[in-house]
């Protein structure tokens, strides 16, 4: 399994409360990436790092902002939590080229 | 917008050989074609990925066929622990980290009977 660890696991909070994922890689890998997934949609990309420092935008990002620091670890915060964000969280690391993505966990987050 | 077609789902017999089908008609040259997995609530899992050429590894084998719109992952001898949603999905080489985004469809539930 690949090196990667996601925390918490499950989460419950209340709206409009700042909430932070993490998600922590062995791997030395470069690319690290956050998706959401719910009920008739699938997986989707909220954002991504290609580096420390460096992050862009997916297609779901509005609401969310993410921070690399360490090429170990990707956070994911939401400033103010909404109930649209109820979702399970997973996280996504790869190595160079044409490697596959390898997914941790996920987080359960349920927000009242 | 879906760039690949699979049917919703699937049974096979324990021990038997799963065959999951993808179209990918609308597949460009620099893009691979990418297997996955999801167990219940699970992270996916990665199977196996290709280009044009057959792939196998430990879990699966990959056909693609000769005109890259359509391939096979095939799970030799089928078990429990292989009901699973799978996905196909076809991404292009990497160009910047956005163009790698994954992205999943409805795949296949595939159940094995035993």
């Amino acid at each position: 399994d690949a090196g990667i660890t996601q925390s918490p696991r499950h989460k419950v909070t209340e709206t409009g409360t700042p909430v932070t994922l993490r998600c922590h890689q062995t791997e030395n890998h470069r690319y690290m990436y956050w998706y959401r997934q719910d009920p008739g949609h699938g997986l989707r990309l909220i954002h991504y790092s290609y580096g420390v420092k460096d992050t862009d935008k997916g297609e779901v990002s509005d609401g969310y902002s993410v921070s690399r620091s360490k090429t170990e670890d990707f956070l994911l915060t939401l400033e103010s939590a909404t109930s649209s964000q109820t979702s399970v969280y997973f996280c996504a690391i790869r190595g160079y080229s044409n490697q596959p993505q390898h997914f941790g966990d996920g987080t359960r987050l349920s927000i009242l | 917008d879906a760039k690949t077609t699979q049917p919703p789902s699937m049974d096979c017999a324990e021990g038997r050989a799963a065959n999951l089908p993808c179209n990918h008609s609308t597949i460009s040259g620099n893009e691979y074609v990418y297997w996955y997995r999801q167990i219940h609530s699970q992270g996916p899992q990665y199977i196996i990925h290709g280009l044009k050429n057959n792939e196998t590894n430990e879990m699966a084998s990959l056909i693609i066929t000769e005109d890259r719109k359509s391939s096979t992952l095939i799970l030799p001898h089928a078990t429990l622990r292989d009901t699973a949603v799978y996905y196909c999905i076809v991404s292009p080489l990497d160009s910047g980290a956005g163009s790698y985004q994954l992205t999943f469809g409805k795949g296949t539930k595939l159940s094995v009977i035993p």
